[in-house]
């Protein structure tokens, strides 16, 4: 089966600037995951979409990031405007339902790289 | 979620097996044990999960403690393509899916 997309794989922006990033899910997954992984760090959740409603937006930086999964399918994540400490890979994963225990499926990122 | 502690970094040589420590002293009864990891440049990748019991599938083995306090994830043949960072995770069932990872420990696997 075909895994997690996401576009674009690397992305290099000036601070200030705005910036988006798009994941298609596995197909018939309804959760998708959005996670910010920092150089020398393990991922961390951003946000959680259960279909296109948001089940956990906790530690998403909402001044700045904002993120929409229109239709329970397809999701972005924007940034505006970006920071220098925005740099990081952006991981977008999937998984079948919100319970467990099940595994998550992970996209290969987005490398962004802020100036 | 329990804290887990692993070691920052381990090495192995091919062919031999591969053992990972995962401390989680404070873990729940009602909390998971999962292992991912992530190989350079990639997401990170499911390998197994167990609550009490040791499980095995094709790609390793779980070993937890019988006080549930630790586990060991078992590589039985390590390869070169086994070198990666491996993150222990534990996570309360039946809560919203959120993985909270640590840094894990980066197995280099020697030729």
């Amino acid at each position: 089966e075909a895994g997690v997309a996401q576009s674009p794989r690397y992305k290099i922006i000036e601070k200030r600037q705005s910036v988006a990033f798009w994941c298609n899910p596995i197909s018939g997954h309804a959760t998708l995951y959005w996670y910010q992984q920092i150089l020398g760090q393990g991922p961390k959740l951003l946000i959680q979409f259960q279909n296109n409603g948001v089940v956990d937006d906790s530690q998403l930086p909402k001044d700045r990031f904002s993120a929409e999964r229109l239709k329970g399918v397809d999701s972005t994540l924007k940034i505006q405007p970006a920071k220098l400490e925005d740099s990081a890979v952006y991981l977008c994963a999937s998984s079948f339902t919100g319970t467990d225990p099940y595994e998550q499926y992970f996209g290969p990122g987005t490398r962004l790289t802020v100036t | 979620d329990a804290k887990t502690t692993q070691p920052p970094s381990m090495d192995c040589a091919e062919g031999r097996a591969a053992n990972l420590p995962c401390n989680h002293s404070t873990i729940s009864g009602n909390e998971y044990v999962y292992w991912y990891r992530q190989i350079h440049s990639q997401g990170p990748q499911y390998i197994i999960h167990g609550l009490k019991n040791n499980e095995t599938n094709e790609m390793a083995s779980l070993i937890i403690t019988e006080d549930r306090k630790s586990s060991t994830l078992i590589l039985p043949h390590a390869t070169l393509r086994d070198t990666a960072v491996y993150y222990c995770i534990v996570r309360v069932a039946g809560s919203n899916y959120k993985l909270t990872f640590g840094k894990g420990t980066l197995l280099t696997v020697n030729p």
